[in-house]
């Protein structure tokens, strides 16, 4: 089946560094990405969503310049949360949509740290 | 943005009984799905739920659907501790992102 791969799993980072986060479709072209963030204790928050050769669209509250949303290719979308802060700590994960438009296949996730 | 909440936002049961969690949610949708997730870990996808559909079985899963309430219920038959997780429902409102409900943390003690 559709697999997208999401790395890294786990990082942690220095407050005021910038952190990439990507996403691969293994084996079919994911002509849609929608990034989530995901809190302690809490449900998954829709953050943007990107279509291949697209800018971003952001959910209301998400500072676009703040994540970067890049998705170049149909098999690769990239989340860079620059000058990160502690308040960025939480759990990133990708899901994509092939060109049919059917069916949303989830990351592993990032479990990204901010110290 | 969220679509709705899920009921009960935890449940504590003992192996071998049933488990039932809510999702009410507020637009039209085209499917609604349930994930469980694991502590610290990523999505399982356990079942779809088309709009036309008013029930669902998969193994010991049973979803239901009345769109009229914009409601949905996931059973799980005989409980085992392997089910403590978080699930979560998430409604497509066709071509756009999956939106998650707040979700119910189940825990199964044997």
């Amino acid at each position: 089946g559709a697999v997208v791969s999401q790395h890294p799993s786990r990082v942690i980072c220095k407050s005021g560094t910038s952190v990439k986060i990507e996403c691969r479709s293994l084996d079919f072209q994911a002509t849609t990405m929608f990034w989530y963030r995901q809190f302690p204790k809490q449900s998954l928050m829709l953050m943007a969503t990107s279509n291949e050769g697209s800018k971003a669209t952001y959910e209301q509250g998400v500072e676009k310049d703040k994540f970067l949303i890049n998705h170049a290719s149909l098999t690769l979308s990239t989340l860079t949360v620059t000058s990160a802060h502690p308040e960025d700590s939480s759990f990133y994960i990708c899901s994509a949509r092939d060109r049919g438009g059917y069916g949303y296949t989830f990351g592993s996730g990032t479990r990204l740290t901010v110290v | 943005s969220q679509q709705g909440e899920e009921d009960p936002q935890a449940l504590s049961i003992q192996e071998g009984e049933n488990a039932t969690m809510n999702c009410s949610y507020k637009t039209s949708i085209n499917n609604l799905q349930w994930y469980r997730q694991n502590s610290g870990r990523g999505l399982v996808h356990l079942i779809l739920i088309r709009s036309n559909e008013r029930e669902k079985h998969s193994g010991r899963l049973r979803v239901t659907l009345d769109t009229s309430k914009k409601s949905s219920s996931l059973l799980i038959t005989a409980s085992r501790a392997a089910d403590t997780a978080s699930y979560f429902c998430a409604t497509d409102q066709a071509g756009t992102a999956l939106i998650f409900g707040k979700g119910t943390t189940l825990s199964v003690s044997s």
